[in-house]
């Protein structure tokens, strides 16, 4: 049974760019949640969607925005990139209180 | 703000010695304490999942206790072996569905 997959594996966008990631939770979860992480730091919580809609939404600005699909897969979508969003970001499927992560997006931003 | 803070930060420790680390949490709606192995290039992998207060999971020689009333977990590795060698992050989980990581404990295994 395939984990939770994202896609792309590494992504090299330049300021000012808009990018969209994606990620397909493991079969039967509900949840997907994606966290940012910076080197050095733990993953920073950015959203939760659970049956399509916004469940929790961290300290990002509005830049950032997500979406459920009906086959509970999501996309995270960076509009207007800055330097600082250059991180690996991870996204998190869930069922009851168990999370299980993906291997992340790598995204740097020049 | 809310803040998980994990100590050490990082730590090293002979190959077949015990070890075990911190990790406190706020304690206001409170849901669940997370604990997660990160390898090298891998995905976090999920160790434990805790709600209630005293509760203990042991999976092998690793094993997590949970005090939610002062708010810290402890992670205990018994007889540490080289792939062990993993950064330990913990989060915790509240009721307004915010999920908080600390920063890991970065674990070396010296044959």
């Amino acid at each position: 049974d395939a984990g939770v997959t994202q896609s792309p594996t590494h992504l090299i966008k330049t300021r000012g760019q808009h990018v969209t990631l994606r990620c397909s939770p493991i079969s039967g979860h509900k949840s997907v949640s994606w966290y940012q992480q910076v080197l050095g730091q733990g993953p920073q919580f950015i959203f939760q969607y659970y049956e399509k809609e916004e469940r929790g939404r961290g300290n990002f600005p509005d830049r950032f925005s997500a979406r459920q699909f009906p086959n509970y897969s999501s996309e995270l979508n960076v509009n207007a990139l800055l330097l600082g969003d250059s991180a690996l970001y991870l996204c998190a499927s869930s069922f009851i209180n168990e999370q299980f992560f993906g291997p992340g997006t790598r995204l740097t931003v020049l | 703000i809310l803040n998980v803070e994990q100590s050490p930060q990082s730590l090293h420790v002979q190959e077949g010695d015990s070890t075990n680390f911190t990790c406190s949490f706020p304690s206001s709606n409170f849901y669940a304490l997370h604990w997660y192995r990160w390898e090298t290039a891998k995905s976090p992998e999920a160790l434990f999942v805790m709600t209630l207060n005293g509760d203990e999971k042991k999976k092998g020689r690793i094993s997590a206790t949970l005090n939610t009333k002062e708010g810290y977990s402890y992670l205990y590795i018994k007889g540490s072996q080289p792939e062990d060698s993993a950064t330990y992050l913990c989060a915790s989980h509240h009721r307004d569905d915010k999920i908080i990581f600390g920063k890991g404990t970065r674990l070396h295994i010296l044959p």
